[in-house]
């Protein structure tokens, strides 16, 4: 996509396999945060979301994992498919910043068959 | 079923014209907002709108304005291009409730300034 640039970091897994993409966030008053897929030419397309009280949130073959105390988030993928192959963003909420959100840089993950 | 529709899909343009991107959503939410992606960066708020009749600056307003024309559509204008402004610019749009609701992406229009 777009973002697939110099910078990303990337995460190569074989179809099959669980990944697990990392996210540190910097506002210790984030209240929210989300993940999206971003695949080439598109739009960001949303993932599954969680709420600062919550520590873990599961979706269909997704998982996001919250650690307030270290602030990291991170989306666990089951039995990854060549469909994944994308590049995922993190975004955070500060309280107080209404519904605006603050993206990361993106990581890319590169399923091989 | 479209959900958040950009035009035009590509556009160039040379240093110091003028152009409005258009974004409609069809999922009758009331937020909606304009982001730039450029490589290796993730996605900056340049303008939003939280409500009809209401719009606010982002991170990365400058040279940029908008309008948020009705409950569906809210564009963005660029007076006058220069070559730092190619990106992608994306639309995106929320619904209302407490305390946050997920934005939903157009497919975005790649812009390039010459």
């Amino acid at each position: 996509g777009e973002n697939v640039g110099l910078h990303l970091p990337t995460l190569s897994v074989q179809e099959g396999d669980n990944s697990i993409i990392n996210c540190a966030y910097s506002n210790s008053a984030s209240d929210y945060f989300i993940w999206y897929k971003q695949e080439s030419g598109k739009g960001p397309q949303f993932i599954i979301d969680i709420r600062s009280n919550m520590d873990k949130r599961q979706g269909q073959r997704v998982t996001v994992l919250l650690n307030k105390t270290v602030k990291h988030l991170s989306l666990q993928i089951a039995a990854t498919q060549p469909g994944d192959s994308a590049v995922y963003f993190c975004a955070e909420s500060p309280t107080g910043y209404g519904n605006k959100l603050v993206f990361g840089a993106g990581t890319i993950l590169r399923v091989k068959s | 079923n479209a959900g958040v529709t950009q035009t035009p899909k590509f556009q160039v343009l040379k240093t110091g014209q003028s152009m409005t991107l258009q974004c409609a959503q069809d999922m009758n939410h009331n937020s909606m907002y304009w982001y730039r992606q450029d490589p290796g960066m993730g996605l900056r708020l340049i303008y939003y709108s939280a409500s009809e009749g209401t719009t606010d600056k982002g991170e990365v307003p400058n040279g940029y304005n908008v309008s948020r024309l009705n409950k569906r559509e809210f564009s963005l204008r660029l007076e006058s291009a220069a070559p730092s402004q190619t990106s992608v610019y994306f639309c995106a749009s929320s619904g209302i409730g407490q305390p946050n609701q997920p934005q939903h992406f157009g497919d975005g229009t790649r812009l390039s300034i010459l």
